[in-house]
């Protein structure tokens, strides 16, 4: 079964960092783009960026590209995503989702599957 | 920075009734890129069309995907009950604000 698990609720006060991690099973994690996506409670997605697994490549939105760092561990497919120097407006639910591409990289098949979400509280 | 903008805000329709969510973009876009999600509260989105008109696994031929340029629509030809959700379309780095199909 193809899923993407993440890890749990984290409560972070104002200037820490969190570290979210998403843990792939049932399918190559090297062969597909992982993507990472946030929601503030009632309010639209919002796309923070890509990583390939394969290579370490990475690319982030504006918005978080100076606070925002993309790794993963290929010995047990795993993606992380780690936010630093939060703000009160950080707190939302943080997808991860696997993102395939053609071998050219010029098409897009969706983000095909979803990790449950992991919800990060900024609170002093 | 492309912006796409989807409308209505909010469609109160019955089971049964046809539905039509609309997606339009501030620049022209490639259909290679734009996709359409549904979610519900508490929940991921979940993929339901990619490459503006193929349908994701396992997602029912209700639901369709058409447009090219700056604009895209999205299907649902017999609402189901379990229809009755937001949805979402995407491009690259960027959603839409969403349109929420509730029930009349």
């Amino acid at each position: 079964q193809v899923q993407l698990v993440q890890s749990g609720a984290e409560v972070k006060h104002p200037g820490a960092s969190v570290k979210v991690s998403c843990q792939a099973s049932g399918y190559t994690f090297t062969g597909y783009d992982i993507s990472w996506v946030r929601q503030v409670s009632g309010h639209r997605l919002e796309w923070m960026g890509w990583m390939k697994p394969l290579r370490g490549d990475e690319g982030y939105a504006k918005k978080f590209q100076d606070r925002v760092r993309f790794t993963r561990d290929m010995s047990n497919s795993t993606a992380y995503m780690e936010l630093r120097s939060l703000r009160f407006e950080d707190t939302a639910v943080y997808f991860c989702a696997r993102t395939p591409y053609d071998s050219s990289g010029s098409y897009s098949y969706g983000m095909d599957v979803w990790g449950q979400g992991t919800t990060v509280t900024v609170s002093s | 920075e492309i912006v796409l903008t989807q409308s209505p805000d909010t469609l109160s329709l019955s089971p049964g009734e046809r539905a039509t969510l609309s997606c339009r973009a501030s620049q022209t876009l490639s259909t290679n890129y734009l996709a359409w999600y549904q979610q519900k509260p508490g929940r991921a989105p979940r993929l339901l069309i990619y490459g503006a008109s193929n349908r994701a696994t396992g997602i029912p031929d209700r639901f369709s995907g058409s447009g090219s340029g700056p604009a895209f629509t999205l299907t649902i030809t017999r609402l189901e009950p379990e229809d009755f959700a937001v949805y979402y379309c995407h491009h690259l780095n960027t959603f839409g604000p969403g349109t929420k199909v509730d029930i009349k």
